[in-house]
């Protein structure tokens, strides 16, 4: 099955700063989805972002899907942006669940 | 908004109970998981159902099952809960159409097992 990687597994921000989470996978898809999961385990969409490039206030993304890889980019970070930030994705048709990667912690301090 | 509600924020159960966990979406999506989430092992999927009656196993079905009488309700059942059942359940919900494969998680579901 499609493997999913990300990178860093840790990052540690001070306010203000910018940073860059990359997701890696193995294998072409039709559904790639960022989500930050807060403080009591939700799951908030960020991005449905198969191919392309979206941005939503100091959020933006970018999926090269020929190359197998999505970037998060968060700008001017806040304390409210800490916690995990998942990539997940699905081949073939797209209905398929999703496979997820390990997370990118983020803790941004003051 | 698409919602998806879970019936439990918090659930303490004991060993060998039979619970139910149950997911309710309101958007008329066809598709519907349960995925569970461990420290170190990330989040792993149960089942899913593409439509009414209807479901799959996932990477980790042994010890649960599930039902799928109506469209919007997906349950989870732990025949007979087990210490190594103690997890964060989430269950999502989808469209089967192309124009987005878009999944949408509930809040979560905490369950302890003693």
């Amino acid at each position: 099955g499609i493997q999913v990687e990300q990178s860093p597994p840790d990052l540690i921000l001070q306010e203000g700063a910018n940073s860059t989470l990359r997701c890696n996978f193995s294998d072409s898809v039709n559904n790639l989805q960022w989500f930050h999961q807060n403080p009591w385990g939700q799951l908030i969409n960020l991005f449905y972002i198969p191919s392309g490039t979206k941005q939503n206030g100091r959020l933006s993304a970018t999926t090269v899907a020929t190359e197998r890889y999505s970037l998060l980019y968060i700008s001017s970070s806040q304390t409210t942006d800490s916690g995990v930030y998942f990539c997940a994705v699905a081949g073939n048709s797209g209905n398929t669940p999703l496979v997820f990667g390990k997370g990118t912690r983020l803790s941004v301090i003051a | 908004d698409v919602k998806v509600t879970q019936s439990s924020r918090y659930l303490v159960k004991r060993t060998g109970e039979k619970v139910f966990l149950e997911c309710v979406q309101d958007m008329d999506h066809e598709n519907m998981f349960w995925y569970r989430q461990d420290p170190g092992l990330g989040l792993r999927l149960i089942y899913f159902s593409y439509d009414v009656k209807m479901k799959e196993k996932g990477d980790i079905p042994e010890g649960y099952s599930v039902s799928r009488e109506k469209k919007e309700r997906f349950s989870l059942i732990l025949e007979s809960a087990s210490t190594n059942q103690t997890s964060m359940y989430l269950c999502a919900s989808s469209f089967t159409g192309a124009e987005s494969y878009e999944q949408y998680f509930g809040p979560g579901t905490r369950l302890t097992v003693t």
